[in-house]
């Protein structure tokens, strides 16, 4: 069965320091589809992005990138120069890729960022 | 497009009283999901639709919970009795058919006292 663990429950930094929320995963499958969604105190989701298990380019958008390795079945997200704005809570989710599009989340990783 | 609406945004009820809580997905979108979230368990998938049809209910925690969707733009889930243990935030998401991104409601804020 599909496994997602955010070993991070809870992570305090100050802003404008880089942060690195950590996701693993676990599948049998060959195909997959890995993403990372967004919760602000809000409480909304809010996607962030979507990566497809042939696909293990980083990916970079502005002060968000992520780094997908199969190797060792991570794909992580990594916050440069946070900001107050990035508090929230951040689930990495995963897909098998199959004709069913539910998600499988992980329990998320609080980021909170102080001033 | 308005996103996916949810109401209520709030409820409280007594335990033994029925909830319904009601869900309008994105227009084209013809996958349905409803979602349950506590600080215990996180965010839990409890029933599946597609095209209208539920695929997978497997994650329904027991017969008081029931879900429909009648048509391709509502849908409701169900909870009687409610007792106070359901207590949780609600989401409903939807999307096109497939491993694609899920657009989330605003979630409805269940409590039973």
């Amino acid at each position: 069965a599909q496994k997602v663990t955010q070993a991070q429950t809870e992570i305090s930094v100050v802003e404008k320091e880089d942060v690195t929320l950590d996701c693993v995963y676990e599948t049998r499958d060959t195909t997959y589809y890995l993403f990372w969604y967004k919760q602000p105190p809000s409480g909304e989701l809010v996607f962030l992005i979507r990566r497809n298990s042939f696909d293990e380019q980083n990916e970079i958008s502005g002060r968000y990138s992520w780094n997908f390795q199969k190797s060792t079945s991570s794909f992580n997200f990594t916050i440069t120069a946070s900001q107050v704005v990035d508090s929230a809570v951040y689930f990495c989710a995963f897909n098998y890729g199959g004709s069913q599009g539910n998600l499988i989340f992980g329990k998320g990783t609080k980021l909170s960022v102080k001033p | 497009d308005a996103g996916v609406i949810q109401s209520p945004r709030h409820e409280v009820t007594e335990m033994g009283q029925e909830v319904t809580l009601r869900c309008k997905p994105i227009s084209g979108h013809n996958s349905l999901f409803w979602y349950r979230q506590t600080m215990m368990r996180g965010l839990e998938l409890l029933i599946y639709f597609n095209n209208n049809v539920p695929i997978d209910d497997s994650g329904m925690p027991e017969d008081r919970f029931s879900a429909k969707m009648p048509n391709a733009s509502f849908s409701t889930l169900k909870i009687q009795p409610s007792e106070p243990r359901d207590s949780a935030v609600y989401f409903c998401a939807s999307s096109l058919s497939g491993p694609n991104v899920l657009t989330f409601g605003a979630g409805s804020r269940l409590t039973v006292l």
